[in-house]
This record gives structure tokens, sequence and C-alpha cells, in this order.
């Protein structure tokens, strides 16, 4: 089972900031927070990852909570192109590294 | 960089025949890939993982002799769905590890079997 909660979808005004919620509460220390997106009919896209401190890329921004229970992706300009399913998922630092999805989050930007 | 490729991009095939699904990754070496499956409106689900010169790791629940896998070289894993049934219907999708450890997707391949 996945060990991410995420709200089934969300939508956002083009050009604002879109704040995407993840919940993980039991996460361990050796696990990392994996952000992927899947535009319609295409495969999932690399977003951003993070273990403990905040992380930000060309593409986002992630948070990360002091206990680590809990992220959030935030995509500070949202474009009607950021329409997508959103997965936040969590992965072993160690093993076979494999992803175990959950529901996602069904991001629409509207214009 | 990081490019992964899928062929074909969509298959159709008759009931009782046999598909395979070639998964390459471009542009590095990755001695694990991912087969998923993903049915309309949800989730991926993983069915196994590909290690090269070895067997496969499917998950509970997945048929390892109707899908049959083999990841013969560091850049290629095939797929192949033997004696298709219309359940067998859906979007197969690969990734490929890379060495910093992201897992980088191929674009699908969408199975209909009529």
């Amino acid at each position: 089972d996945a060990k991410t909660t995420q709200p089934p979808s969300m939508d956002c005004a083009e050009g604002r900031a879109a704040n995407l919620p993840c919940n993980h509460s039991t996460i361990s220390g050796n696990e990392y927070v994996y952000w992927y997106r899947q535009i319609h009919s295409q495969g999932p896209q690399y977003i951003i990852h993070g273990l403990k401190n905040n992380e930000t890329n060309e593409m986002a921004s992630l948070i990360i909570t002091e206990d680590r229970k809990s992220s959030t992706l935030i995509l500070p300009h949202a474009t009607l192109r950021d329409t997508a399913v959103y997965y936040c998922i969590v992965r072993p630092r160690t093993g076979t590294y494999k992803y175990i999805f959950g529901t996602g989050t069904r991001l629409k930007v509207l214009a | 960089g990081a490019v992964v490729s899928q062929h074909p991009s969509w298959v159709i095939c008759k009931s009782g025949t046999s598909v395979k699904i070639e998964c390459r990754s471009l542009d590095f070496q990755a001695t694990t890939m991912f087969w998923y499956r993903q049915f309309p409106k949800q989730s991926l689900m993983l069915m196994a993982t590909s290690n090269e010169g070895s067997k496969a790791t499917y998950e509970q629940g997945v048929e390892k002799d109707k899908f049959l896998i083999n990841h013969a070289s560091l850049t290629l894993s095939t797929l192949t769905v033997t004696s298709a049934h219309p359940e067998d219907s859906s979007f197969y999708i690969c990734s490929a590890r890379h060495r910093s450890y992201e897992q980088y997707f191929g674009p699908g391949t969408r199975l209909t079997v009529t």
C-alpha cells in the first residue's frame, strides 16, 4: 500500500502559486519524498525530491515539515500546462528503490 | 538527459495472441527497470522489477507466466503479454532507475485486446 495520502483534486488560478499537500505520517528516517506529475496519457515526469531540507529547482519547491510527516509541493506561478495528476511518493534510500503510487492529486489550473 | 522510450506507443491485438513492449533508456544505463500498469482514471500499479541479467521480481497478484519480462541489457527491458485477453487492455508504463536513484518514465504503451 502507498504510504502517502493526498487530496483527490485541487483547482488553482493561472499565475497563482499552487500548493499541493501530501501526508506521509509513517515515513521513516531513511526514506525520501519524491514528487512526480502525469499529464494525461503520458508517463510520469520527475519534479523534485527531498529528505529533510526544503528543496527548490526550476520547476518547483518542496517544503518538508520538521517532523517529516507531511510535505507541500509548490508551483510558484501555475500555468495551464501544469494541469496534471501530481503524485507524492515515499522511497527508501536503499533496497529495490521501487515506487508505490498513491491516488495522487488532480490539479486543474484555471484560466 | 535521462530519456526513456517505449515501443510501440499503442498496439491493438486479437485475443489469444502475444504482444511485446520494449522499454529503452536512451542516454543512461539502467541496471533496474520497472513495469507498471494503469487503468483509466486510476493510479499506476507496479507490476514487476526488472534487473539486468537476472529474473524479474513480480508484485503480489501479478502472473509471471502471463507477463514475461526480459532485461537483457543495461538499456533494454521487454514486457511480453502472453495469450492476451480483453481484460489485459491497459496503459503499460516502464521506468528506468538512474544512477542518481530517480526513476525516469517512458511515455507508455496503450494496449487494446479485441
